[in-house]
């Protein structure tokens, strides 16, 4: 079964504090690829994040940073010195080589000034 | 390029009507889909297309049907709405140079079925 879970349904922190969103996966194909979305209180899906499964190299994009480990299924998301604008709901997703996203149910970040 | 767009942004519909959503995309991308986003749930997909003329199913179909008559376009109706199809709806496109791409989605649309 391929499955994507985000246990954490919620987190709220203060602007600057680091925040990881966390994100296992489950899938028995050996290539796939792993994504990150952002929603944020606008409502559209942004593209953050794409990672092929043969990649396990961590990745940092400004205060953005993704640590992917095939040992644990696990591809989390950390946002250093988190700001206000960083608030939204975060989406973890699957994809297989069928070209179908499977989601995880998100998790909202709440950044309080 | 205005990427992809849905018409309507919102709308309330009676229990019984029908209605179809229009999804369209400028980036010549191959490949299509339609998602729905409940709380809680995250998004689910309700049927894609690989091409023009070709649809296909996802994870919750039923209820819905959807058309792919020119490839810019992907359509998805309710024949028949119902309450437990209030949702936000959102359309995905996505090249097909590599299945693995990522997908670009549209600003979704709000309905509400009374």
């Amino acid at each position: 079964a391929q499955k994507v879970t985000q246990a954490q349904t919620e987190i709220s922190v203060v602007e600057k504090e680091d925040v990881t969103l966390d994100c296992v996966y489950e899938t028995r194909d050996t290539t796939y690829y792993l994504f990150w979305y952002k929603q944020p209180p606008s409502g559209e899906l942004v593209f953050l994040i794409r990672r092929n499964s043969f990649d396990e190299q961590n990745e940092i994009s400004g205060r953005y940073s993704w640590n992917f480990q095939k040992s644990t299924s696990s591809f989390n998301f950390t946002i250093t010195a988190s700001q206000v604008v960083d608030s939204a709901v975060y989406f973890c997703a699957l994809m297989r080589n069928t070209d179908k996203l499977i989601f995880g149910t998100g998790t909202r970040l709440q950044v309080f000034p | 390029n205005a990427g992809v767009t849905q018409t309507p942004k919102f709308r309330v519909l009676k229990t019984g009507q029908s209605m179809t959503l229009l999804c369209a995309q400028d980036m010549n991308h191959e490949y299509m889909y339609w998602y729905r986003q409940d709380p809680g749930m995250g998004l689910r997909l309700i049927h894609y297309s690989v091409g023009e003329g070709t649809t296909a199913k996802g994870e919750v179909p039923d209820g819905y049907n959807v058309s792919r008559l020119k490839k810019q376009n992907f359509l998805l109706g309710l024949e028949s709405a119902a309450p437990s199809q209030t949702s936000v709806y959102f359309c995905a496109s996505t090249p097909k140079v590599t299945v693995y791409n990522e997908q670009f989605f549209g600003p979704g649309t709000r309905l509400t079925v009374l």
